[in-house]
């Protein structure tokens, strides 16, 4: 059965502080795995990956995936406040293009001033 | 600017009731999801759907319904609601075709208090 777990489950960091969120996987067809913001609503799209080793970057967020240990990272340097929200991991499952995702429990980060 | 709406953002419902919560979505997706989010649960599946009137269960579909009668617009049903489906319900659309693939969309949620 494919599955995902991220970890941790939450953390509280100061502003400043460099954070890495944790997302394993075990996918019999793996094809991409996608990191979600969800701050007070709607979950937004912050990244796909789907190879080894290239580093995807959008200002102090960027995020790797290791296909041979089967996990990726979500990193984000220089915390800010408004970078407190749940990250969610997940990746699509099942077999043809239904787009059907299975999500990670969720990373609930708390940056204080 | 992709867009996916619903009904309400909060909801208050009494045991027993029938519940209709909508979405609609305006980017022509063929794909849309619907799923509720409990904590330290993540995003769980209730029931998705590839195309008009075609429908499948997801990982939790025990006590709802779905319908799809139009392409923009994805229902989910609560035949008789309990306090166990208290929850934050999240909508969601996806284009197989999209140029990240599998990425979906998302509406704003629904908070539903159900006394």
């Amino acid at each position: 059965e494919d599955k995902v777990v991220q970890s941790p489950l939450s953390l509280v960091v100061h502003e400043g502080d460099t954070v890495t969120l944790n997302c394993s996987y075990e996918v019999t067809n793996f094809r991409s795995l996608l990191w979600y913001k969800q701050e007070k609503k709607a979950p937004t799209f912050l990244f796909m990956l789907t190879s080894s080793g290239i580093e995807k970057k959008s200002g102090r967020l960027s995020s790797i995936l290791d296909k041979k240990e089967l996990f990726s990272i979500l990193n984000i340097t220089a915390t800010q406040t408004g970078d407190s929200a749940v990250y969610l991991c997940a990746f699509p499952a099942g077999s043809g293009n239904t787009g059907k995702l299975i999500f990670g429990q969720g990373t609930t980060l708390q940056v204080k001033p | 600017d992709v867009k996916v709406t619903q009904s309400s953002r909060y909801l208050v419902k009494r045991t027993g009731e029938k519940v209709f919560l909508e979405c609609v979505q305006d980017m022509d997706h063929e794909n849309m999801f619907w799923y509720r989010q409990d904590p330290g649960l993540g995003l769980r599946l209730i029931y998705f759907s590839y195309d008009v009137k075609m429908k499948e269960k997801g990982d939790i579909p025990e006590g709802y319904s779905v319908s799809r009668e139009k392409k923009e617009r994805f229902s989910l049903i609560l035949e008789s609601a309990s306090t166990n489906q208290t929850s934050m319900y999240l909508c969601a659309s996806s284009s197989p075709g999209g140029s990240n693939l599998n990425e979906q969309f998302f509406g704003p949620g629904t908070r539903l208090t159900v006394l």
